[in-house]
């Protein structure tokens, strides 16, 4: 299946700073799926978009995807320690999940 | 949300032994489970489908003969690392899909597997 790339790879912040990760395509993604994975954890499953455009929001994290459907981004606003962890985006293949290379967000307090 | 449970959490066996690793659905049937392996510091990396009452699909690059994967059940998948060696130390995480939806559901994480080769 085709990649998806995802940058940047690592993300120094400190706390209160907004943050973003963006995954990018070269092929229209039917959907994307966002998740996140603790230091020493499993990914967990965050949000699904589908529809060109979309956006939606979870508290301080909003998702979009793009009108295209080849690029999504995730934006954390004012960072909190828990935020602490791996981003990956992924693209789901009739359940097969092709995850991009992940964002490793650090949060100095 | 649904839980995945895999067993065990943590094992280190010596070069050329065997592990096998468990993947259980606890509240709901998954028909359709799937293992992934993860190196420090890398992406996950999706080694095979495994099909409840059928063979399991593996990816391209994966060894069927190496990694043994039996999906019994509607709730459990086993992968097997067949004459481990060092390089196949990494992290194994399976994930459970509901059914429906053609697959395009959220998928429920095992907490993983770390296996060390020594």
């Amino acid at each position: 299946g085709q990649q998806v790339m995802q940058i940047p790879q690592y993300q120094h912040v400190q706390e209160g700073e907004d943050f973003t990760t963006y995954c990018n395509s070269s092929t229209t993604l039917s959907n994307i799926q966002w998740y996140k994975q603790r230091p020493g954890g499993h990914p967990v499953f965050l949000i699904q978009l589908v529809k060109s455009g979309e956006v939606k929001k979870q508290k301080r994290l909003t998702f979009q995807f793009g009108e295209a459907k080849k690029n999504s981004s995730l934006h954390i606003t004012a960072t909190q320690t828990t935020d602490v962890g791996t981003y990956f985006c992924a693209r789901n293949q009739g359940g097969k999940l092709i995850f991009g290379q992940g964002t490793e967000l650090s949060v100095k307090p | 949300g649904a839980v995945v449970s895999q067993h065990p959490s943590r094992v280190i066996c010596k070069s050329g032994t065997s592990v096998k690793i468990e993947c259980r659905s606890l509240d709901f049937q998954a028909t359709t489970m799937f293992w992934y392996r993860q190196f420090p510091k890398q992406s996950l990396m999706l080694m095979a489908t495994s099909n409840e009452g059928s063979k399991a699909t593996y990816e391209q690059g994966v060894e069927k003969d190496k990694f043994l994967i039996n999906h019994a059940s509607l709730t459990l998948s086993t992968l097997t690392v067949t004459s481990a060696h060092p390089e196949d130390s990494s992290f194994y995480i399976c994930s459970a899909l509901p059914p429906g939806q053609g697959g395009y559901n959220e998928q429920f994480f095992g907490p993983g597997t770390r296996l060390t080769v020594l």
